[in-house]
C-alpha cells in the first residue's frame, strides 16, 4: 500500500458525460501526479501539482482538467467524454521537491466509457 | 517515433532465469533513469533509480545506464515466480518537474 488513495475504484459511464476522480497524496506530500494508462499509449503523463499551483503539463486534452485543494488532494475533470477516453487513470504523489523521480502510485480508477 | 521504447513482450523465463529488460531512448536530456514494477490491477511502484550513466545494484536488481547509446537495462537476477509483473522503464529530464515519461512496459512471467 503506497499510502496514496483514489475514488473510485471503477467507473463506468456514457460517452458525452462527465466524470471527476479523486486522489488523496500521502501525507505530507506536496506533489500530485495524474497519469493515464491506456492499452495502445501506455502510461502518460497528464498533469502536475505543487502544494495547489499547476507545475507541468503534459499532453493532457483540453476536456480534461484538474486542480489542488488547500488539504493538497487533487481532483481530475473529464468532460464530454469519448470512447477513448477509456483508460486507468492513476494518481502519484512524491515528497522531495518539485522535480521528484520518486513518485508513490494509487491503485488507479478505471473508467470505462460505454 | 516515441521517445522511450521498450519492448512489451511478453518475455517467459524459468525461476532461477537471469532476466534482461531494456529501453532505448532518443531525448538526450533525460538525466534521472527509473524502472517502475507494476503488478496487475496495481499501481507502478519504484524498483530502482540511476542518475546519469553507471549501474546500480539492489540484490538481485542491477540497473544499468549507457547515455552514449541512450540505452537502460535492468537485470533480475535468480529470478523467481513474484518477479513476474509488468516491468516500466521511466525517465525524466533534471527540470524541476516530475514529468516522467514511460515506456510501454514489458510484461515478465517467471515459471516455477
Amino acid at each position: 500500500d503506497s499510502g496514496v488513495t483514489q475514488t473510485p475504484k471503477h467507473l463506468i459511464t456514457a460517452t458525452g458525460q462527465r466524470v471527476t476522480l479523486r486522489c488523496s497524496p500521502r501525507s505530507g506530500d506536496l506533489s500530485v501526479y495524474w497519469y493515464q494508462q491506456s492499452l495502445d499509449q501506455g502510461l502518460q503523463f497528464l498533469i502536475q501539482y505543487y502544494n495547489g499551483e499547476e507545475r507541468a503539463k503534459g499532453n493532457i486534452l483540453e476536456r480534461f482538467s484538474a486542480q489542488q485543494f488547500p488539504d493538497l488532494h487533487s481532483e481530475l475533470n473529464l468532460s464530454s467524454l469519448e470512447l477513448g477516453d477509456s483508460a486507468l487513470y492513476f494518481c502519484a504523489s512524491s515528497t522531495h521537491g518539485t522535480g521528484a523521480y520518486e513518485q508513490y502510485f494509487g491503485p488507479g480508477t478505471r473508467l470505462t466509457v460505454t | 517515433q516515441k521517445e522511450v521504447e521498450q519492448d512489451p513482450g511478453p518475455l517467459s523465463v524459468p525461476e532461477g532465469a537471469i532476466v534482461s529488460l531494456n529501453c532505448t531512448y532518443s531525448n538526450s536530456a533525460f538525466q534521472y533513469f527509473m524502472w517502475y514494477r507494476q503488478y496487475s490491477r496495481k499501481g507502478p511502484e519504484l524498483l530502482m533509480y540511476t542518475y546519469s550513466s553507471g549501474n546500480k545494484e539492489d540484490g538481485r536488481f542491477t540497473a544499468q545506464v549507457d547515455k552514449s547509446s541512450k540505452y537502460i537495462s535492468l537485470f533480475i537476477r535468480d529470478s523467481q515466480p513474484s518477479d513476474s509483473a509488468t516491468y516500466l522503464c521511466a525517465m525524466k529530464s533534471s527540470s524541476n518537474t516530475g514529468k516522467l515519461i514511460f515506456g510501454q512496459g514489458t510484461t515478465l512471467q517467471v515459471k516455477p
